[in-house]
């Protein structure tokens, strides 16, 4: 069974920059989860999709961040403009149906820095 | 707010060494709990959980007790090995049971 994919793994931009992130879950599964991940800390949800909806993005700072996952499937995290503080691991998850009972599988993370 | 607190790192231990690294978490109810294990180059994986108090989840010989009394959550190993070495999150569910908290992480380095 195929895990969750992610690209690019690594990206180098400058401050005011923008980015995108790609998430491709595991087939079947219709939670999506994006987390940030900060040197030092442990992940921090962002926005969490069931299909194609939102279930919680009161942790995405929408001024600058926006995702979607279109037809309930692959998602996109874009950051627009960068700040240096979005330095961090953007990391997908995936878990089977609308609950999550913390199951969850994880790509292996997109590194951005900003510089 | 909910949340989980475990022991910084890096924990630095010689091979077949006892291994226990601690997290405890905010009373707020009954929550699952779980340990999360990050190799090298790789994405997280579910290590083992607990759902209810006094459950204990286990894996790969790693160990966890589910202590309502202490709010706590301890990872424990008999003997570690050099592939143990890794960062371990402590986590729990949260918001209703459908959002996963994190721990800061603890890195686990086992030296020959």
């Amino acid at each position: 069974e195929a895990g969750v994919a992610q690209s690019p793994r690594y990206k180098i931009i400058e401050k005011r920059q923008s980015v995108a992130f790609w998430c491709n879950p595991i087939s079947g599964h219709a939670t999506l989860y994006w987390y940030q991940q900060i040197l030092g800390q442990g992940p921090k949800l962002l926005i969490q999709f069931q299909n194609n909806g939102v279930v919680d993005d009161s942790q995405l700072p929408k001024d600058r961040f926006s995702a979607e996952r279109l037809k309930g499937v692959d998602s996109t995290l874009k950051i627009q403009p960068a700040k240096l503080e979005d330095s961090a691991v953007y990391l997908c998850a995936s878990s089977y149906g609308d609950r999550t009972y913390g199951e969850l599988f994880f790509g292996e993370g997109s590194r951005l820095t900003v510089l | 707010g909910d949340s989980v607190t475990q022991m910084e790192g890096p924990v630095t231990l010689s091979e077949e060494a006892f291994l226990t690294i601690n997290c405890t978490y905010t009373a707020t109810g009954y929550p699952s709990l779980f340990w999360y294990v990050q190799y090298p180059g790789e994405g997280l994986q579910l290590l083992l959980k607990a759902t209810k108090a006094d459950d204990k989840g286990s894996n790969k010989g790693f160990e966890a007790t589910y202590r309502k009394e202490t709010t706590s959550f301890h990872l424990e190993k008999g003997s570690v090995q050099v592939s143990d070495s890794a960062v371990y999150f402590c986590a729990r569910l949260t918001g209703g049971g459908n959002k996963l908290t994190f721990g800061t992480g603890t890195q686990l380095k086992v030296e020959l």
